[in-house]
């Protein structure tokens, strides 16, 4: 597609629920990034996955994360035993390659809400 | 540590300069960022700057960095209020290619 696109743009779930967002990248982007940002707050780096090496999952805040992506597409990022501090705004982002100076294309978030 | 910071607030009148400054850690970064969000949009791309550059000029906007003192702004010309937004800045570690976001300033125009 044209831009980074995101689903769902919104999601309200109680605590304890998993959930699932995705992203799907502009085609032909090897780097793929997840992000967060809480209400008011900069954007915390979370898991980067480019191509087929290992994804970079050094943000990640807990075992209850994890994200995956098949290839060079669809990425998925899981939170599992949902809790009220994971709400926030999820962001992902791609790029060409980690090398290339363009920067990121981001996508407009999914808005989670733990209740 | 990978801090990267910003003042959280500024306030300008319409017409004037608006300068955001911003602190970043890794001497070894290759690329600075600047990205703009609107209420309620996702990060737009405005500029960057290699770090073998001094400055950058992009019409309305100059990017000046000092690489001596990690330290990196931006500067934008005839402010207008279309350009009250939150401004964030970034940094590419050459390493890991991660870009590490300050905290954002929100850029009030007033009119």
């Amino acid at each position: 597609g044209a831009g980074v696109s995101q689903s769902p743009s919104n999601k309200v779930t109680e605590k304890g629920k998993d959930v699932e967002l995705r992203c799907d990248p502009i085609s032909g982007h090897t780097a793929l990034y997840w992000y967060r940002q809480r209400l008011g707050q900069g954007l915390e780096f979370l898991i980067y996955f480019q191509g087929n090496s290992a994804p970079d999952k050094s943000g990640l805040p807990s075992d209850r994360f994890s994200a995956e992506r098949t290839g060079e597409s669809v990425s998925t990022l899981t939170i599992q035993r949902t809790q009220q501090e994971d709400s926030a705004v999820y962001l992902c982002a791609s790029s060409i390659t980690r090398d290339r100076a363009i920067g990121y294309t981001f996508g407009s978030g999914t808005r989670l809400t733990v209740v | 540590g990978e801090d990267v910071e910003q003042s959280l607030f500024l306030s300008v009148r319409e017409g004037d300069s608006s300068v955001i400054n911003c602190t970043y850690t890794d001497s070894s970064s290759t690329y600075l960022y600047w990205y703009k969000q609107e209420p309620g949009a996702g990060l737009q791309l405005l500029t960057y700057i290699f770090s073998n550059m001094d400055m950058k000029q992009d019409q309305r906007l100059t990017v000046l960095l000092n690489k001596k003192d990690k330290h990196l702004s931006l500067r934008i010309a005839d402010t207008q209020t279309g350009d009250s937004a939150i401004y964030f800045c970034a940094e590419k570690h050459s390493n890991t290619g991660k870009l590490i976001f300050g905290q954002g300033t929100t850029l009030q125009v007033k009119p």
